[in-house]
């Protein structure tokens, strides 16, 4: 079982829809979580980090960690054509380890 | 403004050739990484460095070599031993303590000639 499962899509809505990504994992010591946004030709762009359990809003983005289940989600309200971007979910040790183990991301295209 | 820079965007190397990526950052940041991305796989972890003159390899290290003389710059030299090179590269830096979040450069394109 890979650490770390992302489902790669690709995954197409229309403009203002809602946007749902997901990301499961095996190691249940990982305590912080990410979901960083990447467009094409580019490095990837920090949207949102978390500690533990629970959801954190950021305007449009929505992210949530589901610890007991080993799930996390990043949701999008709203979605533009400017949202379209590969999606990776990573995650790490609590203790100071800086290894951050990546899923492989989700290629979402909004259309107008 | 602060940021992460890699440098060339593009790269090409011949056959038995060594080449460098340039990576500095100007945010203050102790501990700087290497990844590299091929198509349909994640990030995969090359070296990182949490302090001068310091570095430890990552899950694929093998080919590549690094240096940490500055506090400010990273850079990645993929030998000739490195036999599948063509990869998009990804220069990151954190704060370092407190599992500080990584904030990436716009990456180095390497391929072969």
């Amino acid at each position: 079982q890979k650490e770390v499962e992302q489902d790669p899509g690709p995954l197409s809505v229309p403009e203002g829809a809602i946007v749902s990504l997901n990301c499961t994992y095996s190691n249940s010591a990982f305590q912080y979580f990410m979901w960083y946004r990447q467009y094409s030709r580019k490095g990837p762009e920090l949207l949102m980090y978390t500690y533990s359990s629970g959801n954190k809003e950021d305007g449009r983005f929505t992210a949530q960690v589901d610890k007991s289940s080993k799930y996390i989600s990043l949701f999008i309200r709203d979605s533009q054509p400017s949202d379209s971007a590969t999606y990776l979910c990573a995650m790490n040790l609590e203790g100071g380890s800086e290894k951050l183990v990546f899923g492989k991301g989700t290629k979402l295209t909004v259309n107008p | 403004d602060g940021g992460i820079t890699q440098s060339p965007k593009y790269l090409f190397r011949k056959e038995g050739q060594n080449v460098t990526l340039s990576c500095e950052q100007n945010l203050n940041h102790d501990a700087m990484y290497w990844y590299r991305q091929d198509p349909g796989q994640g990030l995969r972890l090359i070296y990182y460095s949490q302090i001068v003159n310091d570095f430890q390899k990552g899950d694929i290290a093998e080919g590549y070599s690094v240096s940490r003389e500055k506090k400010e710059s990273f850079p990645l030299t993929v030998t000739s031993a490195q036999k599948n090179p063509t990869a998009f590269y990804l220069c990151a830096s954190s704060g370092g303590a407190n599992n500080q979040p990584q904030h990436f450069g716009d990456g180095t394109r390497l391929s072969i000639l």
